[in-house]
């Protein structure tokens, strides 16, 4: 069975610094898909970046990118010029490419220090 | 509506008691997914919806839960005889189909059993 982990409770970052947030998963198949979702107080889960395992270039969306290791199945955010706005908890999810399940990590809580 | 809305928000039970959560799509997704979300956890799979039916509903825990769509927009999800375990938040999500595009979720209806 598929399995996501991610070993940071919580993390925090002086406000306009890095931060990268870890995520690791299992899985026997080739063919997948892995997210960030970002949950803020609102409980709404909203998508921050989306990463296909076919794909060798790691995706970017503005101040997020992230760092994908398929063969050492590892899959981390990093989190550029950070916001206050950027405070919430951000799970790790994975789906296979033949299921419409996601897969999901314990979620990181991130602190922005201004 | 522009998002996925579910209501409540909040709904404190008393255990033993019957409780429904609904949730509105966003209009044209024929995909809509229930997800329960413990707390310190990520969301776990409850009940994945094609149109009316339900294509999968491997993750409901007993047959106390049972959800239903029958126009194939707004979903209800039951719980009956609650027990102070099913104290969680509720997450609707929805897209247009299950193998493309993003995961709309609503702001989930948050359940209390005393």
């Amino acid at each position: 069975a598929q399995t996501v982990t991610q070993s940071q409770p919580e993390m925090s970052v002086q406000e306009a610094e890095t931060v990268t947030l870890s995520c690791t998963y299992d899985t026997s198949e080739s063919d997948y898909y892995l997210f960030w979702y970002k949950q803020p107080p609102s409980r709404q889960m909203i998508l921050v970046i989306r990463q296909e395992a076919y794909k060798q270039q790691n995706a970017t969306e503005n101040r997020f990118s992230v760092n994908f290791q398929k063969a050492a199945k590892s899959f981390s955010l990093k989190i550029s010029d950070s916001q206050l706005g950027d405070a919430a908890m951000y799970f790790c999810a994975y789906r296979s490419d033949s299921n419409y399940q996601l897969i999901w990590g314990a979620g990181t809580k991130l602190i922005i220090k201004p | 509506g522009a998002g996925v809305s579910q209501t409540p928000s909040n709904k404190v039970t008393e255990k033993g008691k019957y409780v429904e959560l609904r949730c509105d799509p966003i209009s044209g997704h024929t995909a809509l997914y229930w997800y329960r979300q413990s707390l310190g956890q990520g969301p776990e799979f409850l009940i994945y919806f094609q149109g009316t039916g339900a294509a999968d509903d491997s993750g409901l825990p007993n047959d106390r839960f049972f959800a239903v769509r029958p126009e194939g927009s707004v979903s209800t999800l039951k719980i009956q005889r609650t027990e102070r375990g099913d104290s969680a938040v509720y997450l609707c999500a929805s897209s247009f189909k299950w193998n493309t595009g993003e995961l709309f979720f609503g702001e989930g209806s948050r359940l209390t059993v005393l």
